[in-house]
């Protein structure tokens, strides 16, 4: 089945730091999404990406869908400490039958050290 | 508008009994969809309901199972019960069904089996 590669598993940086991750997949996704986890929650929305080549921000975040659809990076500038916690992206095919399910990759672990 | 609702939150059961968890989306979505989040295999799929249909389904075994109702409230059963169902159970609601939609995610079930 269709796998997603997210990097890095975790990142410790000092507060006011940029940060960048990445996730790859073997196959297409025609949405790519963004989600933030905190401990003991679900997963929170932070941007969705509909269009290959998609630049999109939200404050200090944005993130691109790759022109090939098999890629998306999510930056966040200026940490701060609430930027804490784990990382998720998420590919879906979408558009009909069975493709509604989203495939998620292992997460990234962001520790910001005021 | 208030957002997706899991209950309970927290749940502990024994090897071999069966448990529900319910799910209610956020008002006039209608495609609910469960995931399984666990340290070692991450976030999971297990299913999808649109209109009290099962229309996805994960590769897990049919001790899973769930139901939407027709205000579109899901539950999930699992029957004979395994250490390895300890897990956050997490349930997402989206619109439609149609095209790629945003799934939102409720905060979670956290199961633990003795």
């Amino acid at each position: 089945g269709q796998q997603l590669n997210q990097s890095p598993q975790s990142m410790f940086i000092q507060e006011g730091e940029d940060v960048s991750m990445n996730c790859t997949s073997s196959s297409i996704f025609n949405t790519w999404l963004w989600y933030k986890q905190d401990p003991g929650e679900g997963p929170v929305l932070l941007i969705a990406l509909y269009k290959a080549g998609e630049l999109t921000s939200n404050g200090r975040l944005t993130a691109q869908f790759g022109i090939t659809r098999k890629d998306s990076f999510l930056n966040i500038s200026a940490s701060i400490p609430s930027d804490v916690g784990i990382y998720f992206c998420a590919g879906q095919l979408g558009s009909g039958g069975s493709n509604y399910k989203l495939t998620f990759g292992k997460g990234t672990l962001l520790t910001v050290n005021p | 508008k208030a957002g997706v609702t899991q209950t309970p939150r927290y749940l502990i059961k024994t090897r071999g009994q069966q448990v529900t968890l319910s799910c209610s989306p956020i008002s006039g979505h209608r495609s609910v969809s469960w995931y399984q989040q666990t340290p070692g295999q991450g976030l999971q799929f297990l299913f999808e309901y649109f209109s009290e249909t099962q229309r996805n389904k994960g590769n897990f075994p049919g001790r899973f199972s769930g139901r939407q109702f027709s205000n579109s409230r899901s539950e999930m059963n699992v029957s004979t019960l395994e250490l390895g169902d300890s897990a956050l159970y997490l349930c997402a609601s989206s619109q439609s069904s149609g095209g790629a939609k945003v799934q939102f995610f409720g905060p979670g079930t956290r199961l633990t089996v003795l």
